[in-house]
């Protein structure tokens, strides 16, 4: 089993509606979660960043993280055609492994106008 | 500011043959890591150095993969000899220090192909 499940899509949305994505993991150390975007044939983008339980908010982005359940979301409000890329999430531990991302597959997503 | 940097962009060699990959992190920045895709499969942590000390190796594949960081500022992967499951795409990744361990700035990425 992997440590980290994501969806891979492709998840298709009209051009306003809202995206909603989601990671699943089972390694119960994982304090840290990260949602990157990546675009064709380039590197990954850092768009949100959450410690531990809870939501964050950064424009049209919204993180939300259970412990819990062991599961993080990223909302994408109001979508754009710009917003078609895959998106990843990531997560670290504390402790030795600070800074070793463990990443889900990503989730193509697709905006059409 | 100019973000971190990889070259080449990419690289084809056969089997056997030896690959260095470069990595210029931001400036500043402590943290470097390797990172690894190979077709179908999720972004594979590699290795983190905190300036030109390796603080964990633990996702280095085998012997065949030489990382270094000498001054603690552009770091390389060897490769060496180059197997065919070695293909993919090779990211190098910096942050600032431990506290911003996890914003991690990506490169572009080197996509490394093993004919």
């Amino acid at each position: 089993q992997k440590e980290v499940e994501q969806d891979p899509g492709p998840l298709s949305v009209p051009e306003g509606a809202i995206v909603s994505l989601n990671c699943t993991y089972s390694n119960s150390a994982f304090q840290y979660f990260m949602w990157y975007r990546q675009y064709s044939r380039k590197g990954p983008e850092l768009l949100m960043y959450t410690y531990s339980s809870g939501n964050k908010e950064d424009g049209r982005f919204t993180a939300q993280v259970d412990k819990s359940s062991k599961y993080i979301s990223l909302f994408i409000r109001d979508s754009q055609p710009s917003d078609s890329a895959t998106y990843l999430c990531a997560m670290s531990a504390m402790g030795g492994s600070w800074g070793k991302f463990q990443f889900g597959a990503g989730t193509q997503v697709v905006v059409t106008p | 500011e100019a973000g971190v940097t990889q070259f080449p962009s990419h690289s084809v060699i056969e089997k056997g043959q030896t690959v260095t990959l470069r990595c210029d992190p931001i400036s500043g920045h402590d943290n470097l890591y390797w990172y690894r895709r190979v077709m179908g499969k999720e972004i594979k942590f590699l290795l983190h150095f905190v300036k030109e000390s390796k603080q964990d190796e633990s996702g280095m594949p085998n012997n065949r993969f030489l990382a270094e960081r000498t001054g603690g500022t552009y770091s390389t992967l060897k490769v060496q000899p180059a197997e065919l499951e070695d293909s993919g795409v090779y990211f190098c990744a910096s942050s600032q220090d431990r506290l911003g361990a996890n914003e991690q700035f990506f490169g572009p990425g080197t996509r490394l192909t093993v004919l």
